[in-house]
């Protein structure tokens, strides 16, 4: 089993670039979500999906999209980089997110630095 | 606002201690809290799971405890080792679903 797959695993990019981050699970879980994590900080939700077709904001969604074609892929855009975004992203997954004691599947992250 | 804590934000013991690491939260309505595991480059991976109705979780070596009325939990490790060198991070799902999350502790064992 793959589990929760991200790539890229490392990306370096130039103020006001855009690119997509891209996330997939194996498990046909229905929550996916996004999280950044910044040095001394705990991890901050970006966009969380319950399902193909529903996406919802978390704490910190501004200058990030996301979509929910599929059950399997929830891709993270960002659209216009800033160094702000300088961060590690991690994907995660769990089977619905009403079922708060399943523990969620993490990505190995993707390290992001934005120049 | 629910907020985590962790302290210490980083802890050296020698190999074979016993330790505890600590986790506290401001809002006791939660659903449950985790602790998770995270290597560095690595994604994270989930130790414990303490369902609000639950007291402790036990697996192997850890030991997770959870006192809701005084906002705290404690992860115990026994006989550490090298390998147990990671950061450890606490989260609790509050009442929308969410995770919110401590900033972590990194733990050094030395050999």
């Amino acid at each position: 089993n793959a589990g929760v797959t991200q790539t890229p695993k490392f990306q370096v990019l130039k103020t006001g670039q855009s690119m997509t981050l891209q996330c997939a699970q194996d498990m046909n879980h229905e929550y996916m979500s996004w999280y950044r994590q910044d040095p001394g900080m705990g991890l901050r939700l970006i966009h969380y999906s319950v399902g193909a077709g529903i996406t919802d904001q978390g704490e910190v969604p501004n200058g990030y999209n996301v979509s929910r074609s599929t059950t399997e892929d929830f891709p993270l855009r960002l659209l216009s980089a800033a160094p702000s975004q300088t961060s590690v992203y991690f994907c995660a997954s769990r089977p619905v997110k009403s079922r708060v004691h399943q523990p969620q599947h993490f990505g190995d992250g993707t390290r992001l630095s934005i120049l | 606002k629910q907020e985590v804590t962790q302290i210490p934000a980083a802890l050296s013991v020698p190999e074979g201690e016993n330790l505890v690491l600590n986790c506290s939260f401001t809002d006791s309505a939660i659903y449950n809290l985790q602790w998770f595991r995270q290597d560095p480059g690595k994604g994270l991976t989930s130790l414990l799971l303490i369902q609000s109705s639950q007291r402790e979780q036990t697996s192997g070596r850890l030991n997770a405890s959870l006192d809701k009325s005084s906002g705290r939990s404690t992860l115990y490790i026994a006989a550490s080792q090298p390998g147990d060198s990671a950061t450890y991070l606490c989260a609790v799902i509050d009442p929308s679903y969410q995770l919110i999350w401590g900033a972590g502790t990194k733990l050094i064992i030395k050999p």
